[in-house]
């Protein structure tokens, strides 16, 4: 029912690797929104990016960049030269309707010095 | 800005037992949502306030959970009794925005409180 798929449960790199992290979702949607969050050890979901359905554009934010494909229902995540600080789990969400948050079961990236 | 307060950090009882966890979001905003987030998993909405009506409780076991929001700022989870099974992180968070109003602001996340049930 409209679900979000994250099929890597850990990742782990050495530090200043690329990686990327792929997130595929189902939607009967014309309009929707997709987010990245970030869940460091402390425990709190940080707000990465929103990306709304009619913006296919890629977004770059210092190193972190998203590719946002329509065609393939897939909105995945690139780390480029990383650091241990990237070390958390990420995770892909998109909200079915209104106003409730549907989260993938996370993506566990390990940076290793 | 503050962010949202959550507490206790840990709490840890036997199974059977009460519990209650407290969540004050930001200042201003109208939606609350309480979440449950087992090891390994990504958070599943429990409740959704409005201010201080319930939207959407379709997924709480209301058999053993309650939630309140009284005056439409702070908010309380209660599970009684608790099960083995509701060890987890329970996460609150708000937003700016109100009902079926979109996401242009996001949800801003507390640190959540773990808890074990032994």
């Amino acid at each position: 029912a409209q679900k979000v798929t994250q099929a890597q449960t850990e990742i782990s790199v050495v530090e200043k690797e690329d990686v990327t992290l792929d997130c595929v979702y189902e939607t009967r949607d014309t309009t929707y929104y997709l987010f990245w969050y970030k869940q460091p050890p402390s425990g709190e979901l940080v707000f990465l990016i929103r990306r709304n359905s009619f913006d296919e554009q890629n977004e770059i934010s210092g190193r972190y960049s998203w590719n946002f494909q329509k065609s393939t229902s897939s909105f995945n995540f690139t780390i480029t030269a990383s650091q241990v600080v990237d070390s958390a789990v990420y995770f892909c969400a998109r909200p079915p309707h209104n106003n409730d948050m549907r989260f993938g079961a996370g993506t566990r990236l390990t940076v290793k010095p | 800005e503050a962010g949202v307060a959550q507490s206790p950090r840990y709490k840890i009882i036997e199974k059977r037992q009460s519990v209650a966890f407290w969540c004050n979001p930001i200042s201003g905003h109208a939606t609350l949502y309480w979440y449950q987030q087992i090891l390994g998993q990504g958070p599943k909405l429990l409740i959704q306030f409005q201010n201080n009506g319930v939207v959407d409780d379709s997924q709480l076991p209301k058999d053993r959970f309650s939630a309140e929001r009284l005056k439409g700022v702070d908010s309380t989870l209660k599970i009684q009794p608790a099960k083995l099974e509701d060890s987890a992180v329970y996460l609150c968070a708000s937003s700016l925005e109100e009902y079926g109003q979109g996401f242009h602001y996001g949800y801003t996340f507390g640190s959540g409180t773990r808890l074990t049930v032994v």
